[in-house]
This record gives structure tokens, C-alpha cells and sequence, in this order.
């Protein structure tokens, strides 16, 4: 059974760094076809993706936010780590990390369904103020 | 890589279907096997009912589908049930391993 839960702070000022961990169970960081993602939803407002990190340790992150994003992996920790610079108000928002669906086709060769995250962290709220 | 397009919120009785559509671009929706959609309750983690455009994950109910035609996917859930009412999100690829959500739909379900 996978599971992942977000932490960190739930208070920042303005310009400080964000940085925030997902424990995750379940998986391996470093399994073939794994990935663990970030998405963040401000209050009232719609999901935004931020950030991708693979079993290989590639890194993805949203264009928009691409400039102050870090996602790294501590596969011994089982933990993928986020971290936004010069924080917001705008920033204020639930932040989710989830798993990347994957699955064996027919043949059993490994598909990843990119678009995809199959379980959710219960995410953790962050309020952006001085 | 701007949000993909939902109506803001649509609307049913118990029993009927309703339909929300998602519109991107060729660069995503239309040059994409790759949407999803989320439901989403008051206060809770988004939960995955379509894959693929069209696959259903194990445990989901089969009167959610999805299909996609050009730039525009869509999720259809016929005969609408009360716990059906929450938020909908569509999801699509964009390239390089990205993805871009949509502006999210609110069902009620009347």
C-alpha cells in the first residue's frame, strides 16, 4: 500500500524559503518508472503543478515557478523534498505530493501514465504572511 | 503553458449525465494520450477516476468515462448520484515530462 504525507512549516514571511518533505511508503524512489510530483492549491482556487521528480533523478518543474523550485530525493529517507525561494503571499496554498501512476501492459513492459498521480498526500497548509 | 479551459461550474439531477469538457492546445490536450481528471471533495486530497483519457483506475465506478476529441477532453458521469457532487479537475501532459490542470468544475448535483 502506498502512502505519502506532506510536513514542514505552516507559517513563512515574505522572501523567506519554503521547504517542505514528503515521507512516502509503499515504493522505492529509485524503482524503474517511478515519480513523485508536487501540486499546490491556494485557497478557493484550482491545482497548480509545480515540480516532477523521477527515479532517475530527473527534475521537472512548472515554467511559471521554474526559477525558485528545487525537488530532490533522499531514496534512503524514502522522502522527496521541495523547496520555493522568496516566498509570497500569493504563495499561501495546500501543498500536495502524490505518486505517478504506472502499470504493466500485456507484454509487461512498464508504462508510466505522465498526467497521471494515482495516491495523494493529505496535503499540508501553508500561509504566506509577515 | 497556460491552465487548461473548464467551465466554471455545470449541473444535474440524481439519475441524469452530465458532461464537463476540458480545452487545451495541440500542445497539450490535442498532442496528448495523456489526460486525467480528479474529483475533489470540500477539504479533501484530489482522488484519480480517469486515466488515459479513457481508463478507469481499479475501485472507480464505471459511470465515469472519459473520451477526447481534437483539443477538448471530456468526462462524462451518467446517472448521477449525490456523493458525485465535488470538484472535477482535468490534467493533461505538456511536454517534457510537465503537466498543466485545468481551471476546475464544481457539480452539483441538484
Amino acid at each position: 500500500q502506498i502512502t505519502l504525507k506532506e510536513s514542514g512549516p505552516t507559517l513563512v514571511k515574505p522572501t523567506q524559503t519554503l521547504t517542505l518533505t514528503c515521507t512516502f511508503s509503499g515504493f522505492s524512489a529509485s524503482d524503474s518508472g517511478v515519480a513523485v510530483g508536487w501540486i499546490r492549491q491556494p485557497p478557493g482556487k484550482a491545482l497548480e503543478w509545480l515540480a516532477l521528480i523521477q527515479w532517475d533523478d530527473d527534475k521537472r518543474y512548472s515554467p511559471s515557478l521554474k526559477n525558485r523550485l528545487t525537488i530532490t530525493k533522499d531514496t534512503s529517507k524514502s522522502q522527496v523534498v521541495l523547496a520555493l525561494t522568496n516566498v509570497d503571499p500569493v504563495d499561501t496554498a495546500t501543498y500536495f505530493c502524490a505518486h505517478r501512476l504506472y502499470y504493466y501492459d500485456s507484454r509487461g513492459y512498464i508504462r508510466m501514465s505522465l498526467s497521471a498521480f494515482d495516491v495523494w498526500g493529505q496535503g499540508t497548509g501553508v500561509t504566506v504572511s509577515s | 503553458q497556460s491552465a487548461l479551459t473548464q467551465p466554471r461550474s455545470v449541473s444535474g439531477s440524481p439519475g441524469q449525465s452530465v458532461t464537463i469538457s476540458c480545452t487545451g492546445t495541440s500542445s497539450d490536450v490535442g498532442g496528448s494520450d495523456y489526460v486525467s481528471w480528479y474529483q475533489q471533495h470540500p477539504g479533501k486530497a484530489p482522488k484519480l477516476v480517469i486515466f488515459d483519457v479513457t481508463k478507469r483506475p481499479s475501485g472507480v465506478p464505471d459511470h465515469f468515462s472519459g473520451s477526447k476529441s481534437g483539443n477538448t477532453a471530456s468526462l462524462t458521469i451518467s446517472g448521477l448520484q449525490a456523493e458525485d457532487e465535488a470538484d472535477y479537475y482535468c490534467c493533461s501532459y505538456a511536454g517534457g515530462f510537465s503537466v498543466v490542470f485545468g481551471g476546475g468544475t464544481k457539480l452539483t448535483v441538484l
